[in-house]
């Protein structure tokens, strides 16, 4: 079935750059999502990236998509301490109205 | 602000209990789906409707079922509370029919089952 792996938490100072890494097994994945939670909060969709491309930037966030290894990762530029959240890894194909299939999260904490 | 809202916050219920958990999407979002997020974990999902009909289910027994309403609200009915239910629900809505769009959540319900 399908399985989205993420290292559970990342420790990093304000100021430095924070890179959370998934891996997936799902072949036929077209979308992958990146979403954030606050405590006590929903998720909230950060950025996403279409199977076709290799990376994409917004602003202090660069996702890069290695399709062969089936690795995603999501950058953030100028960590803040308001970044310190959990960030989830999500994935979801194009075949009829399929689900998101969720990592478990990793916990960004970021040091003042 | 995703404009999906759902109602309770927050909610306390016994085993053997049954429980409504409900949801309002954006007008013209015609589907939505519902997850559960135990403490710790990722969210799993539980089911979707699209246009008021199930559309795909998650591996949840069928004492989960859910409605979807022509003004976009959609309610989560969970029957014979069990504890391992205690987690947080939430929606997600997405325009049009197709529910590999982004879909945007709602800030959730937390269910606490004693």
């Amino acid at each position: 079935g399908e399985d989205v792996e993420q290292s559970l938490f990342l420790s990093v100072r304000e100021g430095d750059s924070s890179v959370i890494n998934c891996t997936y097994t799902d072949s036929s994945s077209t979308y992958l999502y990146w979403y954030k939670q606050e405590p006590g909060a929903g998720l909230q969709l950060l950025t996403y990236i279409f199977s076709n491309m290799d990376m994409k930037q917004d602003q202090r966030l660069t996702v890069l998509l290695n399709k062969k290894d089936k690795h995603l990762s999501l950058r953030i530029a100028d960590t803040q301490t308001g970044d310190s959240a959990i960030y989830f890894c999500a994935e979801s194909s194009l075949s009829g109205n399929t689900p998101l299939v969720f990592g478990k999260g990793t916990r960004l904490s970021v040091i003042a | 602000e995703t404009g999906v809202t759902q109602s309770p916050t927050h909610l306390i219920k016994t085993r053997g209990q049954q429980v409504t958990l409900r949801c309002s999407s954006q007008s013209g979002h015609n589907t939505v789906s519902w997850y559960q997020q135990a403490l710790g974990q990722g969210p799993q999902f539980i089911f979707q409707y699209y246009r008021e009909e199930e559309n795909g289910r998650g591996n949840f027994p069928p004492r989960f079922s859910g409605l979807q309403f022509p003004n976009y609200s959609s309610e989560l009915n969970v029957n014979a509370l069990e504890l391992d239910d205690s987690a947080l629900y939430l929606c997600a809505s997405t325009p049009g029919g197709r529910g590999t769009d982004t879909q945007y959540f709602g800030p959730g319900t937390r269910l606490t089952v004693l």
